[in-house]
């Protein structure tokens, strides 16, 4: 099993920002997908949750509105759209397979001006 | 939302010595399929978390038997039997039964 996140970058207040998470090793389709984030310095937070179909979405309260969840399944791809983006939402993105069994490397999303 | 506590959040320990971590949960984690979805993870100073148990007390592949995992309901408790140097990292306990899913705040282990 491998995920790669990208996209990560600096970003000004308001803007947005697409991450990418590559999987490999495994039937992408037949598995949920989560992004959890991790500010710096601080504790693990859940982002966002698709279903495998893609057709379930879920999303913390801190981020509804602003972010959304897709998949490819035939790419084998995860990502995560970000959209109005603030300072509170800095922090290192995972994606996460399943119950979390495996995890990516992270990829650093600064918003700052 | 359901709120995950944990304690301690700093858990200092003599190599070779047990350790254990409470997790506690605002609600029943016992879902309405009957199954209680509780992972418990560890991340290492410079590390992606890693899960290391799964729905209370199962352990992931690869993870020391030293790891276990223990609790129901709304109460939880990971335990170590005998600390090693490479145990050093923060560990969380996390809610798969409901939505939003929520982490605890951590408990940061380290060598006395």
């Amino acid at each position: 099993v491998q995920l790669v996140e990208s996209g990560g970058g600096l970003v000004q207040p308001g803007g947005s920002l697409r991450l990418s998470c590559a999987a490999s090793g495994f039937t992408f389709s037949g598995f949920e997908m989560n992004w959890v984030r991790q500010a710096p310095g601080k504790g693990l937070e859940w982002v966002a949750y698709i279903s495998s179909s893609g057709t379930t979405l879920y999303y913390a309260d801190s981020v509804k509105g602003r972010f959304t969840i897709s998949r490819d399944n035939a790419k084998n791809s995860l990502s995560l759209q970000m959209n109005s983006l603030r300072a509170e939402d800095t922090a290192v993105y995972y994606c996460a397979r399943g119950w979390a069994s495996d995890w990516g490397q992270g990829t650093l999303v600064t918003v700052s001006s | 939302d359901v709120v995950m506590t944990q304690s301690p959040l700093s858990l200092p320990v003599t190599l070779g010595q047990p350790a254990s971590i409470s997790c506690r949960s605002s609600q029943s984690l016992v879902h309405s399929d009957g199954n209680t979805y509780l992972n418990w993870f560890q991340q290492r100073p410079g590390q992606s978390p890693r899960r290391l148990i799964y729905k209370v007390s199962n352990r992931d592949s690869g993870v020391p038997d030293r790891f276990s995992g223990s609790g129901s309901g709304t109460d939880f408790t990971l335990k170590i039997s005998r600390v090693e140097a490479e145990d050093v990292g923060v560990y969380y306990c996390m809610q798969f039964t409901h939505w939003p899913r929520s982490f605890g705040q951590g408990t940061k282990v380290e060598i006395k």
